[in-house]
Parts: C-alpha cells; sequence; structure tokens
C-alpha cells in the first residue's frame, strides 16, 4: 500500500469553477500535509500546508484536513487557466521524512 | 537565498557513461533529497540524509546509483554506468530539520541517456 494516494486525473474543470483535489495517506502519526503545484518542465512549488484538523484558507485556495478519515483536500475556488498544473499532495509523519502522491493534473478550460 | 542550486540543468549522455549531478542545499536546511520524476513513476525519492548523514536510501534503484554529502553545502548524486532507462528529471530538494518545514525544491537537472 502507497504511503499516499492521489487520484492521477486528469481533472478538467470550467473556467470559475471549483476544482477540488484528494489525498488520502496511511500513516497515523503524520503531523504535517502539503500541496505543491508543479507546471509542465518546472520544479514542484509550495502553495498550502495544513497541521490542524479543520479548513485553512489562503486565497482562492482552501485546504482541508480530517485526520479521523486520513484524508486532506485541496480546493481551487474561481479556477484559472493559470492553475493548470499537476498538484502534488505530500505528507510528513514525524521527524523530516517525506511522502509524495503521484499527483493529479489539472486543467482549466477557459 | 538563492534557493536549491542544481547542475547542470541538462546532460546528454550515452550508455555506459558515467554522469554526476550536482546539489547546493539552502544554507541552514539540515535535509536533504534526491528524487527521481518521469511520467510514468512519478516523483520518486531515491535518497535523503540528515546532516550529512545517509538515513534512508531504499529508493536507490541499483548499485549503479551513488550519492554522496560531504559536507552540508554540497551534495552529489553518480551514475555508472548510466543506461537510457535512467532518463528522467532529477530533483534535488532541501527542508529545516523539524515535521513543520516544507521542502524547496532545486530546477531540476533533464538527464537524458542514449
Amino acid at each position: 500500500q502507497k504511503e499516499v494516494e492521489q487520484n492521477s486525473g486528469p481533472l478538467s474543470v470550467p473556467e470559475g469553477a471549483i476544482a477540488s483535489l484528494n489525498c488520502t495517506y496511511s500513516d497515523r502519526g503524520s503531523q504535517s500535509f502539503f500541496w505543491y503545484r508543479q507546471y509542465s518542465g518546472k520544479s514542484p512549488e509550495l502553495i498550502m500546508f495544513i497541521y490542524s484538523n479543520g479548513d485553512k484558507e489562503d486565497g482562492r485556495f482552501t485546504a482541508q484536513l480530517n485526520k479521523a478519515s486520513q484524508y486532506v483536500s485541496l480546493l481551487i475556488r474561481d479556477s484559472q487557466p493559470s492553475d493548470s498544473a499537476t498538484y502534488l499532495c505530500a505528507v510528513k509523519p514525524a521527524g523530516n521524512q517525506f511522502y509524495f502522491g503521484t499527483g493529479t493534473s489539472l486543467t482549466v478550460i477557459p | 537565498d538563492a534557493g536549491v542550486i542544481q547542475s547542470p540543468r541538462h546532460e546528454v549522455t550515452e550508455m555506459g557513461q558515467e554522469v554526476t549531478l550536482r546539489c547546493k542545499p539552502i544554507s541552514g536546511h539540515n535535509s536533504l533529497f534526491w528524487y527521481r520524476q518521469t511520467m510514468m513513476r512519478g516523483l520518486e525519492l531515491l535518497i535523503y540524509f540528515n546532516n550529512n548523514v545517509p538515513i534512508d536510501d531504499s529508493g536507490m534503484p541499483e548499485d549503479r546509483f551513488s550519492a554522496k554529502m560531504p559536507n552540508a553545502s554540497f551534495s552529489t548524486l553518480k551514475i555508472q554506468p548510466s543506461e537510457p532507462r535512467d532518463s528522467a528529471v532529477y530533483f534535488c530538494a532541501s527542508s529545516p530539520s523539524g515535521s513543520k518545514y516544507e521542502q524547496f525544491f532545486g530546477p531540476g537537472t533533464r538527464l537524458t541517456v542514449l
């Protein structure tokens, strides 16, 4: 069983819609959760992190964490064509090791 | 800070040749990670160092791959001999110690083995 699982997509949404990206993880001891965005040909860049159960909002992005269900999600409101990228979920148990999902490819259609 | 620095950015070599990829982490970061990314397999962790000591090298595919971190500001990933299936983008990332810190990725080295 993989440590972190994501729906690989591709996910397509029309411009202005809400994009919902999901991630599940297997280690109940995981403490920190990160969402990275990766444009084609570029390196991953951090867009959101969350440590506590509930929602965390930053502009058009909302990260949601449910530790009981071992589930973390990313909502992108008012999706723009510039949001088209691959989104990687990363989970960090206690310590310094990171576990990445395989990524979800998002396309926002103008 | 300049961020994580990797060199070369692109490398084209022939099968059987030795390849050395280099990484300079962000100053003050205690952890360094080498990843390989392909379309088929996504982002794979190859090896992870903490305070210059290799902690987990279970992702290194075989003995042809080796990595070193002689000091806090430099790491190398070597492939000898290289094979066409090693063609991928290799990322180096660094992070401060502690569970609440994210990784910062370098720009990557695109390796093509002919």
